[in-house]
């Protein structure tokens, strides 16, 4: 069965810092990779996704960006980050683009 | 019109009673419906998922579509604690890869 990984669950950093937060699915190949950030209220927001190695699509201009170096591997970095990207952060991964999507067990990253 | 509307709750209910969990859409592209439990600080765990308009039933979970309305429901019978949750709609079927999500219900079930 497939099975996808996120991680850290939880991480607190100070404004201006780096970011790497790392997915990887098991189980599968060639899936495609989703990050979103899901705020109170607000549901979910698609960040960036991947269909493939090295192909990634950005939803929302921000100050975050994604790579995939790996089939089964998505990460979510950033050079310096601001306390508006404090949030609850998922990885998810799907068989093709319309089917349903399967979600990690998210990251929480709080800025100080 | 936001493309996927669902009831923000929150719903409280005495265990053993009957949920219904609704959701509105408006763009009629799509693929798939999906409902999905989120538990505190975890992520969206997919519970069902219907291609078509009618029923699709899982054990105490019951999913249903009609497509005339563009009216999405999940039904939870003899509900239990555990099934205390925000439930998520979602729909596939439009632009990039996007599922589209609803803003989610939180369900308690006291017992």
């Amino acid at each position: 069965s497939q099975t996808i990984h996120q991680w850290p669950a939880t991480l607190v950093q100070p404004v201006g810092s780096p970011l790497s937060l790392e997915c990887t699915v098991e189980g599968t190949s060639n899936p495609n990779l989703y990050w979103y950030r899901q705020a109170a209220g607000r549901g979910l927001q698609l960040l960036f996704y991947s269909v493939g190695i090295g192909q990634i699509s950005s939803e929302v201009p921000q100050n975050l960006s994604a790579s995939r170096p790996q089939d089964r591997q998505f990460i979510l970095s950033s050079k310096k980050l601001l306390l508006s990207d404090s949030g609850f952060y998922l990885c998810a991964w799907g068989k093709t683009r319309d089917q349903p999507q399967h979600f990690g067990d998210g990251t929480r990253l709080s800025i100080l | 019109q936001k493309e996927v509307e669902q009831d923000p709750g929150p719903l409280s209910v005495p265990e053993g009673a009957i949920v219904s969990l609704n959701c509105t859409y408006s763009n009629s592209a799509f693929q798939y419906f999906m409902w999905y439990r989120q538990y505190s600080r975890k992520g969206p765990e997919l519970l069902m998922y219907t291609y078509s308009s009618g029923n699709k039933e899982d054990g105490r979970f019951t999913a249903q579509v009609d497509k005339s309305s563009k009216y999405i429901s999940l039904f939870i019978r003899d509900s239990q604690p555990s099934d205390s949750a925000t439930y998520l709609c979602a729909k596939s079927g439009g632009s990039n890869y996007k599922l589209t999500f609803g803003k989610g219900t939180l369900l308690t079930v006291n017992p």
